[in-house]
């Protein structure tokens, strides 16, 4: 069974203060992992997809990299509008169309 | 593009109520899903399908959730009758055969009571 673990499960920054947010995976080959920022009370919004180890993608601030049992989202110099809850998940070959997402990390960045 | 629509916003029942959630896609995209969020569980796929045919209905949590897609503009998710373990978000989302990311819709939020 496809799993994601996400840590930590919450995280609070400085603005300007630069981190990375983790994603532990297990998967019977692995299709792709995707990326999601869900802001309260709204759906999930796509960020990346990363399709094999070693491949990097990136969006303003934010760097996502992946391996092959984790993938990280660095967040460069943050700024109080990526406050957010960052959710990763894993598409994989027995899975077909499933998304299996982790329970997220809930970012909060004081100015 | 209006993205993924779903109504009601906020559903507020009393147990044993049946309740409908409905969903419409983003046009052309022929895959469509039905997740729901807990504090607990986070994201769990219900089912999806894909021409409006279910393919994989595996996380329906038993026999008082039913899921139709009459055409491919329209879905619903039902629950009946409802109880108050049924609570929490409801997502649809949307997504075409070569795009790999879904689209989510902005969910319904169920309190049953």
């Amino acid at each position: 069974e496809d799993q994601v673990t996400q840590s930590p499960e919450a995280l609070r920054l400085q603005e300007g203060e630069s981190s990375s947010l983790n994603c532990s995976y297990t998967v019977s080959g692995l299709r792709g992992l995707f990326w999601y920022r869900q802001d309260p009370g709204k759906g999930p919004e796509f960020l990346f997809t990363l399709y094999s180890a070693g491949e990097e993608k990136e969006k303003e601030r934010l760097k996502a990299t992946l391996t092959k049992k984790e993938s990280f989202l660095h967040i460069t110099a943050p700024k109080p509008e990526d406050s957010a809850t960052y959710l990763c998940a894993v598409q994989g070959v027995q899975g077909a169309q499933k998304l299996v997402f982790g329970q997220g990390t809930r970012l909060t960045i004081n100015p | 593009d209006a993205g993924v629509i779903q109504s009601p916003r906020h559903e507020v029942t009393e147990m044993g109520q049946e309740v409908t959630l409905r969903c419409k896609p983003i046009s052309g995209h022929d895959y469509l899903f039905w997740y729901r969020q807990t504090m607990m569980r986070g994201l769990e796929l219900l089912i999806y399908f894909n021409n409006n045919v279910p393919i994989d209905d595996s996380g329906m949590p038993e026999d008082r959730f039913s899921a139709k897609m009459p055409n491919a503009s329209f879905s619903t998710l039902k629950i009946q009758p409802s109880e108050p373990r049924d609570s929490a978000v409801y997502f649809c989302a949307s997504k075409t055969g070569a795009s790999r990311g879904y689209t989510f819709g902005s969910g319904t939020r169920l309190t049953v009571v």
